[in-house]
């Protein structure tokens, strides 16, 4: 167990629909990653959060959104649902996220399937 | 441009024997670290070892050591007496010290333990 939580563990959802993906992050950690891991694509960095405020930008949608709230747990909003977004999405952490060369340590990841 | 590469798609190997997991790397920065996750089929990341750029020594964790090669750029997992439950999806991934980056991830490796 990596200390890191996500919920819910499984999601099945319809196009066009939008869903809110949860993590906790480990106790400590002030940084918090997503990723999004398709068959095609790979594991793909999506955003990260580091106390509170946005810190790096990847490959992530417009129609995508996340938050990290002052407790630290954070939000990824993902809206207007495609079968494309059909995805395991990780949530990560590490302590700091200063950087990218702290561990970043993962929850077991939230299953979308959009129908 | 950043890059990591990961050559063996899959790979079977008895149980008890060693395995080298291939890992290579491109990139101009010199603060860099390495990392290795290992995925089983229930599907979270566990983190297995670290590596950092300025370490002359190669790092181990039980079973785990990497093989750092730091003129050729590559950074191969080992795992000694391979057990069934080493049976997995390996993924080698490189963050950077000095600038506030994405950690970018190879294409996994999938190791299969024969009894």
């Amino acid at each position: 167990d990596s200390g890191v939580t996500q919920t819910p563990k499984h999601l099945i959802t319809a196009t066009g629909q939008r869903v809110t993906l949860r993590c906790s992050p480990r106790s400590g950690d002030l940084s918090v990653y997503w990723y999004q891991q398709s068959l095609d694509q790979g594991l793909q960095f999506l955003i990260q959060y580091y106390n509170g405020e946005e810190r790096a930008k990847g490959n992530i949608l417009e129609r995508f959104s996340a938050q990290q709230f002052p407790d630290l747990h954070s939000e990824l909003n993902l809206s207007s649902l495609e079968l494309g977004d059909s995805a395991l999405y990780f949530c990560a952490s590490s302590v700091e996220g200063r950087r990218n060369t702290d561990t970043q340590y993962f929850g077991p990841g939230t299953r979308l399937t959009v129908l | 441009a950043q890059k990591i590469t990961q050559t063996q798609p899959g790979m079977f190997v008895q149980e008890k024997e060693a395995v080298t997991l291939d890992c290579t790397y491109d990139t101009s920065d010199q603060s860099y670290g390495l990392f290795w996750y290992k995925q089983p089929s229930s599907g979270e990341m566990i983190f297995l070892i670290y590596q950092g750029s300025y370490d002359e020594q190669n790092a181990t964790e039980g079973r785990y050591s990497l093989n750092f090669q730091k003129a050729r750029k590559s950074a191969n997992l080992v795992i000694s007496a391979s057990q069934l439950g080493d049976s997995a999806m390996y993924f080698c991934a490189m963050g950077w010290g000095n600038r506030d980056d994405k950690i970018i991830f190879g294409k996994g490796t999938r190791l299969h333990i024969l009894p």
